[in-house]
């Protein structure tokens, strides 16, 4: 089966301690995505990468980390500077499209917890 | 600096009457805009896009309009169903910045039996 994958479902994260979500896809998907979602609020863009070893920072980068060093994988890394890191985070991707846009593909979230 | 607005935050119908939100942009340089759908502690599906050549587009219960001088677009679901209780999210895409998608803040959508 096709798809986007993240672990964990539920993560927790002490104080000053830093966290690495995981997101595989096996769409062969150029493009990744990351997201925050956070209570009644829309997905805001963290981090995107358009090809392997190039990535971007979005709207909310500070405080985060990535890397891209396979097509399949693009693991977020919430460092310790994120003062508010609680929220839901999402992975995505889409594939190339040189046309009007892309539809993005989601994977199921990583709930992140303070402890 | 909001560019994407979903300025209803719930929406209550009957099953089997429409649904209808709503979505409006601020940034004209958009061109394709689409709507998900997310159940809760799940990612969001897609559900129906549209360009912006397009003022119409239509895929079985849902119908996405676009009205470009209003800025302004919305998705009917017609007839709703128990089901589509969800968030809806609409989106939008400039072009420019590959395939980077600006989100609304969600509209939650329960269809009562």
């Amino acid at each position: 089966d096709g798809g986007i994958t993240q672990s964990p479902k539920y993560l927790f994260r002490k104080e000053g301690q830093n966290v690495t979500l995981s997101c595989e896809q096996n769409l062969n998907h150029d493009a990744m995505y990351w997201y925050r979602q956070d209570p009644g609020q829309g997905l805001r863009l963290i981090y995107y990468s358009q090809i392997v070893n190039d990535f971007q920072k979005g709207d909310i980068a500070e405080g985060y980390s990535v890397s891209r060093e396979k097509k399949e994988s693009f693991p977020l890394t919430v460092t310790s500077a994120q003062k508010n890191p609680t929220a839901f985070y999402l992975c995505a991707s889409s594939p190339e499209d040189r046309g009007f846009g892309e539809t993005q593909y989601f994977g199921p979230g990583t709930r992140l917890l303070v402890l | 600096d909001q560019q994407v607005k979903q300025n209803s935050p719930s929406l209550s119908v009957q099953e089997g009457r429409i649904s209808i939100l709503n979505c409006d942009y601020t940034n004209s340089m958009f061109d394709y805009f689409l709507w998900y759908k997310k159940y809760p502690a799940e990612g969001p599906t897609f559900l129906i896009s549209i360009s912006s050549i397009k003022d119409k587009n239509e895929d079985g219960r849902f119908t996405v309009f676009l009205n470009k001088s209003a800025k302004h677009l919305s998705l009917h679901i017609v007839p709703s169903q128990p089901g589509d209780s969800a968030v809806y999210f609409c989106a939008a895409s400039d072009g420019t910045s590959y395939g980077k998608l600006t989100f609304g803040q969600g509209t939650i959508l329960t269809v009562h039996p």
